[in-house]
């Protein structure tokens, strides 16, 4: 596609429930990267993959969260038992290769009521 | 003590004035400085990047690093209300960028 598609684009749900996100990544680009925006500040790196593989998942803050990436395009960010402290901005990005510049989507917007 | 300080803001200039917006850094290891501009409920979108230290230019806007001094600046020139948004500074090192705060600009006409 012609940028990183990001779905849904707003997402509210119960607390202990569990939720799905999904980015599409521009074609053909090998890193796929998850970072988490909460209100008034910047970008917290999550998860990074290289094709199918997560090469650095250090940024996931606890067990509740985990991300796939089965066919080294479409990457799902998945969390258990969601938190209120969960509600953020859910951001994924996308590069040719590393060391390479991102291509961010424009997040999918979560509330934990 | 963050890694990446960076001031908040909010800043108002008037349409047409140079904007200088900063940060500094604690982590000599960062290898790829870079600026990025976020508009309301959209993504980051990236502006600048550079790795070394000295200035790059792209049209109206001049990224600086000075690595001794840890610190990197962002040069709007002829500032436009369409430059109205929040500025992210990003360090890079090993795939994995440390944004600061962001500034939040507004260009008054």
């Amino acid at each position: 596609g012609a940028g990183v598609s990001q779905t849904p684009s707003n997402k509210v749900t119960e607390k202990g429930k569990y939720v799905e996100l999904r980015c599409d990544p521009i074609s053909g680009h090998t890193a796929l990267y998850w970072y988490r925006q909460s209100l008034g500040q910047g970008p917290e790196f999550l998860i990074y993959f290289q094709g199918t593989g997560a090469a650095d998942d250090s940024g996931l803050p606890n067990d509740r969260f985990f991300a796939v990436r089965p066919e080294g395009s479409v990457s799902t960010l998945k969390i258990q038992r969601t938190e209120r402290g969960d509600s953020a901005v859910y951001l994924c990005a996308s590069s040719p290769d590393r060391g390479q510049g991102y291509t961010f989507g424009s997040g999918t917007r979560l509330t934990v009521v | 003590q963050k890694e990446v300080e960076q001031d908040p803001g909010p800043l108002s200039v008037p349409e047409g004035a140079i904007v200088s917006l900063n940060c500094t850094y604690s982590n000599s290891a960062f290898q790829y400085f870079m600026w990025y501009r976020q508009y309301s409920r959209k993504g980051p979108e990236l502006l600048m990047y550079t790795y070394s230290s000295g200035n790059k230019e792209d049209g109206r806007f001049t990224a600086q690093v000075d690595k001794s001094s840890k610190y990197i600046s962002l040069f709007i020139r002829d500032s436009q209300p369409s430059d109205s948004a929040t500025y992210l500074c990003a360090m890079h090192l090993n795939e994995k960028l440390t944004f600061g705060t962001g500034t939040r600009l507004t260009i008054i006409p």
